[in-house]
């Protein structure tokens, strides 16, 4: 039982580049989740998901895209990569909402 | 929307003695779920304790324990005989009942707290 996988684990952008930071659970949680980590902010939300095909946005959505085509993927797509999203990210999941949550194991990101 | 304050940003406690991080958040909802993670320096979230709202009685796991107060909207951590492996950032969250709609859970800035031996 893997739980959440998150890749890659660390990554390197420059200005403007996409990528697509990789979520997988093995669990058939209904809920999951995108954070950021930044210092002295705690996490803040970015998307989630409640269920295959259904997204909505958190506090800090701009910049990012999701889909959730499976239960079992949410992956998060940064579109055209700037300095302020250098951060680390972690995806979460949970059975359901108000369940425990588990996390992977983040990404730090640095974007030059 | 909903907010969760921690008050405290670092704090550090003697090996085998009792500290508590405070937590307050603002609400006007009735039925929700407060929780307390902690993350080591490995960087992993750990669930420490849940609490429902609707539950009087307060949630203990083991060393750990809160003290709920739903009037006054404090969600306060208490840590007993503490533990070098309690060393950690702390954080404290809120997330309203799933039948009030979609809700993420909200969390706190944190407390870094530093178990001295």
């Amino acid at each position: 039982n893997a739980g959440v996988t998150q890749t890659p684990k660390f990554q390197v952008l420059k200005t403007g580049q996409s990528m697509t930071l990789q979520c997988a659970q093995d669990m058939n949680h209904e809920y999951m989740s995108w954070y950021r980590q930044d210092p002295g902010m705690g996490l803040r939300l970015i998307h989630y998901s409640v269920g295959a095909g259904i997204t909505d946005q958190g506090e800090v959505p701009n910049g990012y895209n999701v889909s959730r085509s499976t239960t079992e993927d949410f992956p998060l797509r940064l579109l055209s990569a700037a300095p302020s999203q250098t951060s680390v990210y972690f995806c979460a999941s949970s059975l359901r909402q108000a369940e425990k949550l588990f996390f992977g194991s983040g990404t730090q990101l640095s974007v030059l | 929307a909903q907010t969760v304050t921690q008050s405290q940003p670092e704090m550090s406690v003697q090996e085998a003695e009792t500290v508590t991080l405070s937590c307050t958040y603002d609400t006007s909802e009735n039925n929700y779920y407060l929780f307390w993670y902690k993350q080591p320096p490995s960087r992993q979230m750990i669930l420490v304790i849940r609490q429902e709202a609707y539950k009087q009685q307060n949630a203990t796991e083991n060393r750990f324990s809160v003290n709920f107060q739903k009037a006054a909207k404090s969600f306060s951590l208490k840590i007993s005989d503490s533990q070098l492996g309690d060393t950690a950032m702390y954080f404290c969250a809120f997330m309203k009942h799933r039948y009030s709609g979609n809700t993420p859970l909200v969390f706190g800035k944190g407390t870094r707290l530093s178990v001295i031996a």
